[in-house]
């Protein structure tokens, strides 16, 4: 079973406002992975990191995301505006020194 | 670009009876590593199975799969399908050390 921690579980945000979840990556696992999964149950890569440093990410959407992996403190996902189209299910996942993909419970944000 | 390919969008079918789900996948890597992800309702996705190696079959939970490369398909299978196994079944090509390529999932329906 998964030992990534992801808080909150919930996240409720009027428009416009910022919404910050926070994720714990496994013990021994020195890359992260952000997903955003949506209504349609469609995956989106947003963001990895290797040990604090971005792998690889997407053009952050209007630049509205950020997100970073502090050394000793929870990798963090931020919304600075928070728009509808952006509740959804976002899943951290950490991975091992190898190739497979952990993923945490998620934190569901809904954008009222 | 990488892409999979998961064919069948709903599966129903009755406690006991065998079920397969289809994954084909288009990767210009030649070594591609391949896994199956199972999400319950209000759940994350949890790693089932996953594979590089090719022609071998990889078990775990009732559930197995093999890596053909010559036919680039990693297909699902159970001999008997439980109630428990009504879930989304997301079939994922790990993309040259970055992001999974999820398809597009398909939903299994099992009734007694």
């Amino acid at each position: 079973n998964s030992k990534v921690i992801q808080t909150p579980r919930y996240l409720v945000k009027g428009q416009g406002q910022k919404a910050k979840m926070r994720c714990i990556p496994e013990k021994g696992h020195p890359v992260v992975f952000w997903y955003q999964q949506n209504k349609n149950n469609e995956f989106k890569f947003l963001i990895n990191f290797q040990n604090q440093e971005v792998l690889q990410q997407i053009d952050m959407t209007e630049k509205r995301f950020s997100a970073e992996c502090p050394s000793n403190s929870p990798c963090s996902l931020e919304i600075q505006s928070s728009e509808a189209g952006d509740s959804a299910l976002y899943l951290c996942a950490s991975s091992p020194p190898g190739y497979e993909q952990y993923f945490g419970p998620g934190t569901r944000l809904t954008v009222l | 670009g990488d892409s999979v390919t998961q064919t069948e969008g709903l599966v129903t079918l009755t406690e006991g009876l065998p079920v397969m789900l289809n994954c084909t996948y288009q990767t210009i890597y030649s070594n591609p590593f391949l896994f199956w992800y199972v999400q319950h309702l209000n759940e994350s996705p949890r790693l089932l199975l996953k594979s590089f190696t090719d022609n071998k079959r990889t078990e775990h939970q009732g559930f197995h799969a093999t890596l053909h490369k010559s036919s680039s398909s990693f297909h699902l299978q159970k001999s008997s399908a439980q109630l428990s196994d009504s879930a989304l079944y997301y079939c994922a090509l790990y993309q040259g050390g970055r992001a999974l390529i999820f398809g597009t999932g398909t939903t299994v329906s099992v009734s007694p």
